[in-house]
């Protein structure tokens, strides 16, 4: 099956510093998520981004579908994103049931 | 955008008791529901995919006695976990799409839960 690769595992940043986190998948896919799971385990949509860039507030993700890998961008960190980003594809071409990375845990220090 | 409402969100029970978990899609009708097990520091998993009308499918190495699914309106989803064991305390999540396949999945706030 398709394996999803989610890098750095942890990250630490100072506020107000840029990151940017990287998802790797290994076969071809039609769509791709980027959620922030907050501290209560809430899955928080962030971006759906099948291919090319989106942009939200200080957040960005920029999805290149041929070369099979994701990334999400977020400058000038606050303490509130804080938490576990986790990118996800669907498990096959029907596109129902998704299979998640490992995630990447951030922590923004004031 | 599209909400899922999961209740409860957190929930102790005893051992060898059941607790049913409801999934609902607030704003739009899901023929096809998820249900995913997330243990302490780890990633989601799916455990199940919820068919209105019709039976559920389980993935490999989920006991369908265990976790019965029951998927009876275009709305609704529940997941009970019978028979609770402490190794059953996990973080249950259920998620939706309002379109179908390779549409943006959109995911309930999850139910903790705690088996003593």
């Amino acid at each position: 099956g398709i394996q999803v690769e989610q890098s750095p595992p942890d990250l630490i940043l100072q506020e107000g510093a840029n990151s940017t986190l990287r998802c790797n998948f290994s076969d071809s896919v039609n769509n791709l998520q980027w959620f922030h799971q907050n501290p209560w385990g809430q899955l928080i949509n962030l971006f759906y981004i099948p291919s090319g860039t989106k942009q939200n507030g200080r957040l960005s993700a920029t999805t290149v579908a041929t070369e099979r890998y994701s990334l999400l961008y977020i400058s000038s960190s606050q303490t509130t994103d804080s938490g576990v980003y986790f990118c996800a594809v669907p498990f096959n071409q029907a596109g129902t049931a998704l299979i998640f990375g490992k995630g990447t845990t951030l922590s923004v220090s004031s | 955008g599209a909400v899922v409402s999961q209740h409860p969100s957190r929930v102790i029970c005893k051992s060898g008791t059941s607790v049913k978990i409801e999934c609902r899609s607030l704003d739009f009708q899901a023929t096809t529901m998820f249900w995913y097990r997330q243990f302490p520091k780890q990633s989601l998993m799916l455990m199940a995919t919820s068919n209105e009308g019709s039976k559920a499918t389980y993935e490999q190495g989920v006991e369908k006695d265990k976790f019965l699914i029951n998927h009876a309106s275009l709305t609704l989803s529940t997941l009970t976990v019978t028979s609770a064991h402490p190794e059953d305390s996990s973080f249950y999540i259920c998620s939706a799409q309002r379109g179908g396949g390779n549409t943006e999945a959109f995911f309930g706030q999850g139910t903790r839960l705690t088996v003593v």
